[in-house]
């Protein structure tokens, strides 16, 4: 079954680090490939997305993510994170075909420390 | 663009009653629509996706009786939750899609359901 994983379900970081938050999917044919972010009680904002070409692609907030088809990775980088970063992030699938639909990732919950 | 808003944010009602879930797309025609269900510290669950005209189509373990959604304009799709629950409380989030590729999805802000 077609799948996404994000192996952290919370990290935490301090403010002005770098960040990497993962995401796999399951093999197969490469899927679009999506990152989101919900802030407490809000609806989700896409922050970057990945169809196809240059693998290493760039997103709102100064976030970018990396395609690996090699380890069917799409993993989220910041150089350096503000406060306002904390939220919870979700990586998403859409494998197309009749049954297409995006599928999340359960999450990881973003905290910042000053 | 590609702004949808829901309403309420927020409602709380009684066991039994029902509460109906507005979803719009603003600013562009939805083709498509999606609902999902948050649960707490959760992912995102699809209930069900609906096209402008047609019945909704439920995923497998949602209960078409009590989830009805109906897609009436191409601007509009609403969820009414029948028969409400306590254990239907949930962050309800719609979703809309201007084509029918569906990975092209613009999220609504979400209704948080409580049911006394």
């Amino acid at each position: 079954a077609q799948s996404v994983t994000q192996p952290d379900i919370h990290i935490t970081v301090s403010e002005g680090a770098s960040l990497e938050l993962r995401c796999n999917y399951s093999y197969g044919a490469t899927p679009y490939l999506f990152w989101y972010v919900q802030s407490p009680g809000q609806g989700l904002q896409l922050l970057l997305k990945y169809f196809s070409g240059d693998t290493l692609v760039q997103g709102i907030k100064g976030f970018e993510a990396e395609f690996k088809r090699s380890q069917s990775s799409f993993n989220l980088r910041k150089p350096s994170v503000h406060w306002s970063d904390a939220a919870e992030y979700f990586c998403a699938v859409y494998y197309g075909g009749s049954q297409g639909n995006l599928i999340f990732g359960k999450g990881t919950k973003l905290s910042v420390k000053p | 663009g590609a702004v949808v808003s829901q309403h309420p944010s927020w409602v709380i009602c009684k066991s039994g009653t029902s509460v109906k879930i507005e979803c719009r797309s603003l600013d562009f025609q939805a083709t498509t629509m999606f609902w999902y269900r948050q649960f707490p510290k959760q992912s995102l669950m699809l209930m069900a996706t609906s096209n402008e005209g047609s019945k909704a189509t439920y995923e497998q373990g949602v209960e078409k009786d009590k989830f009805l959604i109906n897609h009436a304009s191409l601007t509009l799709s609403t969820l009414t939750v029948t028969s409400a629950h306590p254990e239907d409380s949930s962050f309800y989030i719609c979703s809309a899609s201007r084509s029918v590729r569906s990975y092209e999805q613009y999220f609504g802000p979400g209704t948080r359901l409580t049911v006394t």
